[in-house]
């Protein structure tokens, strides 16, 4: 799997956008980003994916780089529940049957 | 319908006991996941089935035995636990395993070995 980069912590202040990078610099050309989110104790949340066109859903936007060696996740109006760690995963394309977790960015919305 | 359905939520187990985990998708998802985790770690791989066979075994102990005994349902038997495998246990499945399809994970089963 390509390696990610990620901030070990992030703060946001409840309302505002929250943007969390990752760096991927050895991405290959067909391998797609996923990012998942794990709030204390419970499963990660699948949050959005991507290969190359920038991606939104109800949750978040997914901005990934022309050349795709990094990508941005936004929460565009962060809540307190929101407070999680967030995993940035590329998964590879061989067999693609494996995510992969880095440490991830623990973000905490204040209040 | 997104769930990813984990049985029991807690366990607690002796060193010499069996038990197993289990975990039920009714999604018609193909490809289905065992993670281990850690207190304050990610969730690391251990098992992949596809089409109910298993594809990938991250070298995990003999003491860890995964099943899958149709499209719907996967079991992790415990047998000879120790207590550093005291962990939270994450089942997922994915519509297929292929790149562009994302894994819905459980609320996960807390195992303590005692």
């Amino acid at each position: 799997d390509a390696k990610t980069t990620q901030p070990t912590s992030m703060d946001c202040a409840e309302g505002r956008a929250a943007n969390l990078p990752c760096n991927h610099s050895t991405i290959s050309g067909n391998e797609y980003v996923y990012w998942y989110r794990q709030i204390h104790s419970q499963g990660p949340q699948y949050i959005i994916h991507g290969l190359k066109n920038n991606e939104t859903n109800e949750m978040a936007s997914l901005i990934i780089t022309e050349d795709r060696k990094s990508s941005t996740l936004i929460l565009p109006h962060a809540t307190l529940r929101d407070t999680a760690v967030y995993y940035c995963i590329v998964r590879v394309t061989n067999y693609g049957q494996n995510f992969v977790f880095g440490p991830g960015t623990r973000l905490s919305v204040l209040p | 319908d997104t769930e990813v359905t984990q049985t029991p939520k807690h366990l607690v187990m002796g060193m010499t006991n069996k038990k197993s985990l289990k975990c039920e998708q009714h999604m018609g998802h193909r490809a289905m996941y065992w993670y281990k985790q850690k207190a304050k770690k990610p969730p690391e791989l251990m098992f992949v089935y596809s089409y109910e066979k298993l594809s990938i075994n991250e070298s995990v102990p003999s003491r860890f035995s995964p099943e899958c005994p149709n499209s719907s349902l996967l079991n992790l038997h415990l047998h000879a636990l120790q207590p550093e495998d005291s962990a939270l246990y994450l089942c997922a499945s994915s519509r297929t395993g292929r790149v562009n399809t994302e894994a819905f994970f459980g609320q996960g089963t807390r195992l303590t070995v005692v």
